[in-house]
């Protein structure tokens, strides 16, 4: 079974901080994502990478940075935590090389992160 | 228009009951589809793919309809446990995918 671990179920902190949230899958798989999800807005792409070093903006990258290192551990840092940035994030990991569109999405359990 | 629509419910049906649900989908290049899973508090999981021949797994139903941009979901005989919501989800080349807002289902006793 795909596995795919974050370093926290549940965060609190505090306006202007830094935030790391970690990700780490044990399958080998190219594709890493972050998303964040909110009530009635879905699944939002923050940031992916397809390889280790290499990152892409998704949809929403304002306020957010990402490293890539290792092959199996995606990193998502906010860089000052801001009171919006109150959400559940997502990891994601997948296969599909070479960008085809097949590849279903492993999700690890979520941070669910407040920013007071 | 989002990209992906889904009715975001309530649905509230009795257990045994049949319940069907739509998703429309803007962009025509969208090349692969599914059907997510999520449970409070839990992390999404994969139902199943949709084709458009068609696709059956046991109580569930999915069906993709490209002419008309829409994906449905039927479940049979609903059971407590089907209570979740459920995601359609819209893949495009290149590393894009689009999530559904979701569906909220509550099966009753």
């Amino acid at each position: 079974d795909v596995k795919v671990t974050q370093s926290s179920r549940y965060l609190v902190k505090r306006t202007g901080e830094k935030v790391f949230l970690e990700c780490v899958q044990d399958m080998d798989h190219e594709n890493m994502f972050w998303y964040r999800q909110d009530p009635g807005l879905g699944l939002r792409l923050i940031y992916f990478s397809y390889d280790v070093k290499m990152k892409e903006k998704g949809d929403i990258p304002e306020g957010y940075s990402v490293s890539r290192e290792k092959k199996e551990r995606f990193s998502l840092i906010l860089e000052s935590a801001s009171t919006n940035q109150t959400s559940m994030y997502l990891c994601a990991s997948n296969l599909m090389r070479g960008g085809g569109a097949t590849d279903t999405q492993y999700f690890g359990p979520g941070t669910r992160l407040t920013v007071l | 228009r989002k990209e992906v629509e889904q009715d975001p419910g309530p649905f509230n049906v009795p257990e045994g009951a049949t319940v069907a649900f739509n998703c429309t989908y803007s962009n025509s290049a969208s090349q692969s589809f599914f059907w997510y899973r999520q449970d409070c508090r839990k992390e999404p999981k994969l139902l199943m793919s949709v084709y458009s021949s068609g696709n059956e797994d046991g109580r569930f139903t999915a069906q993709l309809n490209r002419a008309s941009q829409y994906i449905s979901l039927l479940i049979r005989d609903s059971k407590l446990s089907d209570s979740a919501t459920y995601l359609c989800v819209v893949n495009m080349k290149g590393f894009k995918t689009i999530f559904g807002a979701g569906t909220r289902l509550f099966v009753k006793a």
